[in-house]
């Protein structure tokens, strides 16, 4: 199918913790798959991606995991930050490559200072 | 400064009045795609280009229409309106070729359609 499962829908941490928001998908043919972080009232803006041919990725404060075998990924943010609270969206690629994008439903986190 | 361009930023319209929001990008991308975001849907791709005179249908495609005829615009037609289109709408863009895979979305249009 299409649908790209993400969860937690909403998630609230204490400054300082780490963050964690999985997704699912059933098309074994994506090979791209990119997190996009949308603050309230503006533009998703791209902040980690990754590729099948890689399990793990990291810049900074935020990682990307992939498991292709169990289909899922994940995005880990470490010692959050108030300026990290923000919706944030899972996507995996289509049949076109990074062309065809199937977005999460998306994850609302909200870090407590 | 490079950039995506939507207009209009907000429009209130109602059903069956033909509409266009247009998109402009600087960065000479080859990629440009349209996608709504609706609360608890999370963003959908409507139609996407690859190039100039190409395009394809995304997930949504019903009931809007597209064109590219230069590269810098790809504007969002909708012919006959309907209140299910009221929503968000993104312009996205990007290089195809040589070049990271990350796309650049413009700053959103809020349509409603009465």
């Amino acid at each position: 199918g299409e649908n790209v499962e993400q969860h937690p829908s909403t998630l609230s941490v204490q400054e300082g913790d780490s963050a964690v928001i999985k997704c699912t998908y059933s098309d074994s043919a994506s090979n791209y798959f990119p997190w996009y972080k949308q603050e309230l009232g503006k533009r998703p803006q791209l902040i980690i991606d990754i590729r099948s041919n890689v399990g793990e990725k990291k810049d900074q404060r935020i990682a990307v995991t992939l498991n292709k075998t169990a289909k899922h990924f994940s995005l880990h943010i470490t010692e959050t930050q108030p300026e990290d609270s923000a919706v944030y969206f899972c996507a995996r690629s289509g049949q076109t490559g990074a062309n065809n994008l199937f977005f999460g439903t998306g994850t609302r986190l909200t870090v407590i200072p | 400064e490079a950039q995506v361009t939507q207009n209009p930023r907000y429009l209130i319209t109602v059903t069956g009045k033909k509409l266009t929001v247009t998109c402009s990008q600087n960065m000479n991308h080859e990629y440009m795609s349209w996608y709504r975001q609706d609360p608890g849907l999370g963003l959908r791709q409507i139609y996407y280009s690859m190039n100039v005179e190409v395009t394809d249908k995304g997930d949504v495609p019903e009931g809007y229409k597209v064109s590219r005829k230069e590269k810098r615009n790809f504007p969002l037609i909708l012919e006959s309106p309907s209140p299910n289109q009221t929503s968000l709408y993104f312009c996205a863009t990007r290089f195809t070729t040589g070049a990271p895979d990350t796309q650049y979305f413009g700053p959103g249009t809020r349509l409603t359609v009465l």
